[in-house]
């Protein structure tokens, strides 16, 4: 089945040690996004990709940076993780920009800070 | 941006049918209303999506009000599966077409 995929379901880092998240899709999707979800919170997105055209939220916070490089593939990058990060960080693609495209979500990373 | 009010939980039955409300009086006339779900431990999930018309699908109906202020979400047999949170969104917020998350209702279905 064609589907979202992230890697892996649980991730645990240091204090301050960047880490990466990855997601793949095979949906062959032109945007793919990123939302963190802390506990008992909804999801917040943090930014999305359209094809290779990199779109922020303003208030999403420098620690956090994107890579796509290619269709397939979206990298979360959290170059200096605080104890505030730890969260479940989903990815998600749409044929398009959402206003008549559902959005396929993949299962999330758990994200732990130590 | 377009707000919603939801109820916080909601409870049912199993084999009965559920009504999930949804305000959202300051949609503009452009926005479709999405819902989605999600079940514990797992990523949202779509279920089904409208701009001014009832919509069904294989998992629900979407009833729009006329003046598009609000809409009901019905799944016509709760199951225990259907157990989650469910999220009504307005697809247009802040000067893009993206989907940005309220608090949702915790639907719990009893056996």
């Amino acid at each position: 089945d064609a589907m979202v995929i992230q890697n892996p379901r649980y991730q645990v880092t240091q204090f301050g040690k960047p880490v990466t998240l990855s997601c793949s899709q095979t949906l062959n999707h032109n945007v793919m996004y990123w939302y963190q979800q802390k506990s008992s919170q909804a999801p917040k997105l943090l930014f999305h990709y359209y094809d290779k055209d990199f779109n922020n939220e303003a208030d999403t916070p420098d620690n956090f940076q994107s890579r796509r490089p290619n269709t397939s593939f979206c990298f979360l990058d959290i170059r200096s993780p605080g104890l505030g990060d730890a969260a479940m960080y989903l990815c998600a693609t749409s044929r398009l920009t959402t206003g008549n495209q559902p959005q396929h979500f993949g299962d999330g990373t758990r994200l732990s800070i130590l | 941006d377009a707000k919603t009010t939801q109820p916080n939980s909601m409870e049912s039955n199993e084999e009965e049918p559920v009504h999930l409300p949804c305000n959202h009086s300051t949609i503009s006339g452009t926005d479709y209303i999405h819902w989605y779900r999600q079940l514990p431990s797992q990523g949202p999930e779509y279920v089904i999506h409208g701009l001014t018309s009832n919509v069904n699908n294989r998992m629900a109906s979407l009833a729009i009000a006329e003046d598009r202020k609000s809409s009901t979400l019905i799944l016509h047999r709760a199951t225990l599966r259907d157990a989650a949170v469910y999220y009504c969104i307005p697809s247009y917020q802040g000067g893009s077409e993206k989907l940005v998350f309220g608090k949702g209702t915790k639907l719990t279905v009893n056996p």
